[in-house]
């Protein structure tokens, strides 16, 4: 079955500490991206990658860092820095940027 | 500022009825248009999609149409059903220099459908 996983689905930490979220996609798409969502705000896009070795800021990426090591996997990891990082979190994957599919989403909660 | 707004938080619509979901833009260059349907901690899924080219897009009970001079589209159920019941979204992209530009979401609506 062709998707995108994220793990864990709920993660909590302790502020101050960085955490890691994991995507992986086995769609073979050359495109990735991390999004945010609060509640009753739209998604807002984190970073996003369209090759391997590469990616770039998007509108919110402060606080934030990503790597893409591999075409399927592309972590982001939330610092210390972030200042509000409870939020709900979504990694996509596309061939273009039309159509993106998205993953089941990881709920953070930092206290 | 907002480059696409879903000015109505939610909507609730009687099944069997239509329900219309409207997104505005602003921005001139956007020239293809998306909606995903959301529900509660889960990711959204891609729905139905127009290019400006177009003025119209039909998939099943889904269609969308798309008003270039009023930078306005909106999205059609027909009929309704209780499991429409979720959030949706919009989203938009410019073509710049040869390339797909990102997804700008709007803030997304909640349908309610009651039985």
């Amino acid at each position: 079955d062709g998707g995108i996983t994220q793990s864990p689905k709920y993660l909590f930490r302790k502020e101050g500490q960085n955490v890691t979220l994991s995507c992986e996609q086995n769609l073979n798409h050359d495109a990735m991206y991390w999004y945010r969502q609060d509640p009753g705000q739209g998604l807002r896009l984190i970073y996003y990658s369209q090759i391997v070795n590469d990616f770039q800021k998007g509108d919110i990426a402060e606080g934030y860092s990503v790597s893409r090591e591999k075409k399927e996997s592309f972590p982001l990891t939330v610092t210390s820095a972030q200042k509000n990082p409870t939020a709900f979190y979504l990694c996509a994957s596309s061939n273009r940027f039309y159509e993106q599919y998205f993953g089941p989403g990881t709920r953070l909660t930092v206290t | 500022d907002q480059q696409v707004k879903q000015n109505s938080p939610s909507l609730s619509v009687q099944e069997g009825r239509i329900s219309i979901l409207n997104c505005d833009y602003t921005n001139s260059m956007f020239d293809y248009f998306l909606w995903y349907k959301k529900y509660p901690a889960e990711g959204p899924t891609f729905l139905i999609s127009i290019s400006s080219i177009k003025d119209k897009n039909e998939d099943g009970r889904f269609t969308v149409f798309l008003n270039k001079s009023a930078k306005h589209l909106s999205l059609h159920i027909v009929p309704s059903q209780p499991g429409d019941s979720a959030v949706y979204f919009c989203a938009a992209s410019a073509h710049y220099g040869g390339s797909q530009g990102n997804l700008i979401f709007g803030k997304g609506t909640k349908l309610s459908v009651k039985p």
